[in-house]
């Protein structure tokens, strides 16, 4: 089955910095990785999503690349702010008939 | 538009007790997904239903736990005995109509087995 690795699995940064989290999966068939936002007592929140035909898509501060033949996505932040201090999952899903996996989580903590 | 909702949001038992938790998802959506997430770790899928069939149900331990969807909207999740390792927060989701759609997460119930 499909295996999604996250790291690093702790990140801090100063407010107005960019942030960076990589993941990498295993199944080469996967073509859907969404990546979730989780708030301290609150499930997890889709913040952007690709699909293996774009290699990158981009959402105001927020953007995701993808990288077919390394076999690995990352999430990329530009200025952030304390708000965005929260645990970053990234997850794959194969398609048809197959579950979404999800990654361990990445803390963010931005620092005012 | 209302969000996914569950209940309790806390729920605290001892070991061989039972446990079930309510999922009601966003209106519309046929696709409803019961999650367990262990501290410090990401949701792993338990058992996925479109209407009221279950579409994978590959990683529920079907010794203690089991989940119906009744009329493809609501959806009960049971613990029968709930054991120490079961503590973790139940996440339920549901999605428009398959795995192409985003899902959308409720809050989750936070269970500790004692």
């Amino acid at each position: 089955g499909e295996n999604v690795e996250q790291h690093p699995s702790t990140l801090s940064v100063q407010e107005g910095d960019s942030a960076v989290i990589k993941c990498t999966y295993s199944d080469s068939a996967s073509n859907y990785f969404p990546w979730y936002k989780q708030e301290l007592g609150k499930g997890p929140q889709l913040i952007i999503d690709i699909r293996s035909n774009v290699g990158e898509k981009k959402d105001q501060r927020i953007a995701v690349t993808l990288n077919k033949t390394a076999k690995h996505f990352s999430l990329h932040i530009t200025e952030t702010q304390p708000e965005d201090s929260a645990v970053y999952f990234c997850a794959a899903h194969t398609g048809a008939n197959s579950k979404l996996t999800f990654g361990k989580g990445i803390t963010l903590s931005v620092r005012p | 538009e209302a969000g996914v909702a569950q209940s309790p949001r806390y729920k605290i038992i001892e070991k061989r007790q039972s446990v079930a938790f309510w999922c009601n998802p966003i209106s519309g959506h046929a696709t409803l997904y019961w999650y367990q997430q262990i501290l410090g770790q990401g949701p792993k899928l338990l058992i996925q239903f479109q209407n009221n069939g279950v579409v994978d149900d590959s990683q529920l331990p079907k010794d203690r736990f089991s989940a119906e969807r009744l009329k493809g909207v609501d959806s009960t999740l049971k613990i029968q005995p709930a054991k120490l390792e079961d503590s973790a927060v139940y996440l339920c989701a549901s999605s428009l109509v398959s795995y192409r759609d985003t899902q959308y997460f409720g809050p989750g119930t936070r269970l500790t087995v004692l």
